[in-house]
C-alpha cells in the first residue's frame, strides 16, 4: 500500500520570499502524485498533479512540484508567496491516474503561515 | 457546473442518532468515495464505490455504511453516532485518467 509522508506541520514564511512544502512517497511502482490546498473552512483544490513526462510540473496561483524518484520525493514551490497562500497543503499519492479503487492516499498536511 | 454537491454542510446529532450525508454528482464518474478530515490526520478513506451497486471499505470504515444506488449518487449512512465521529467529511469522484473532484465538505458534530 501506498504512504505519504509530509515532515513538516507548519511552516512560516515572510511575504514575497520563497516556498518550498515536502512530500514523500512510499509506492512500489510510477505514482500518481497530487498537491492540493484547502483554505479555512473550505474544500479541497487541486493545484497540480503528477502523472507522468516531464518532472517539474505547474500548477495553479503559480506553484509547481518537481517529482524525484530517486529520492521519493515531490515537493511543492513558489518563488514568491502572497498573503493568500495562507492554508493547508496536502500531498496525495495514488496508484492509479484517476483514483481508482483505492482513492488517494493523503499525506497529514502542512500549515502555511504567512508573515506579513 | 454543480461538480460535487454534498448535504448537509453542518449537523449536529446527539449520541446514538442515526443520520445520512448525500453525495451527489454531475460529471458522470465511475468512482465515488468518503473521506473523513479530522486535524492532524488528513484524510483518511472510509468506503469508496468503483461503480453503479458497489461499494468498499476503506481505511476507516467502522461505524459507517454506504450505498451507491444510482452512478450519480452515493450516500454515507451513520446508524448509531458516537462522539468519535466528530469531523469533516468529504466526497469525491473520478473517472479513471482524469483528476479527482472533492466537494465542500460536510461538517458534523456528535455530542
Amino acid at each position: 500500500a501506498q504512504s505519504v509522508t509530509q515532515p513538516d506541520i507548519h511552516i512560516t514564511v515572510s511575504e514575497g520570499a520563497s516556498l518550498e512544502l515536502r512530500c514523500n512517497y512510499s509506492y512500489g511502482a510510477t505514482p500518481y502524485l497530487f498537491w492540493y490546498v484547502q483554505s479555512p473552512g473550505q474544500g479541497l483544490q487541486l493545484l497540480l498533479k503528477y502523472f507522468s513526462g516531464d518532472t517539474l510540473v505547474q500548477g495553479i496561483k503559480g506553484f509547481e512540484a518537481e517529482f524525484k524518484r530517486s529520492q521519493s520525493s515531490f515537493n511543492l514551490r513558489k518563488p514568491s508567496v502572497h498573503w493568500s497562500d495562507a492554508a493547508e497543503y496536502f500531498c496525495a499519492v495514488a496508484a492509479d491516474s484517476g483514483g481508482g479503487a483505492d482513492g488517494l492516499t493523503f499525506g497529514k498536511g502542512t500549515h502555511l503561515i504567512i508573515q506579513p | 457546473n454543480a461538480g460535487v454537491t454534498q448535504t448537509p454542510k453542518f449537523r449536529v446529532l446527539k449520541t446514538g442518532q442515526s443520520m445520512t450525508l448525500l453525495c451527489a454528482q454531475d460529471m458522470n464518474h465511475e468512482y465515488m468515495y468518503w473521506y473523513r478530515q479530522d486535524p492532524g490526520m488528513g484524510l483518511r478513506l472510509i468506503h469508496y464505490s468503483v461503480g453503479e451497486g458497489t461499494t468498499a471499505k476503506g481505511e476507516v470504515p467502522d461505524g459507517y455504511n454506504v450505498s451507491r444506488l444510482k452512478k450519480q449518487n452515493f450516500l454515507l449512512g451513520l446508524e448509531s453516532a458516537a462522539p468519535s465521529q466528530t469531523s469533516v467529511y468529504f466526497c469525491a469522484s473520478s473517472y479513471t485518467g482524469n483528476t479527482i473532484y472533492f466537494g465542500e465538505g460536510s461538517w458534523l458534530t456528535v455530542v
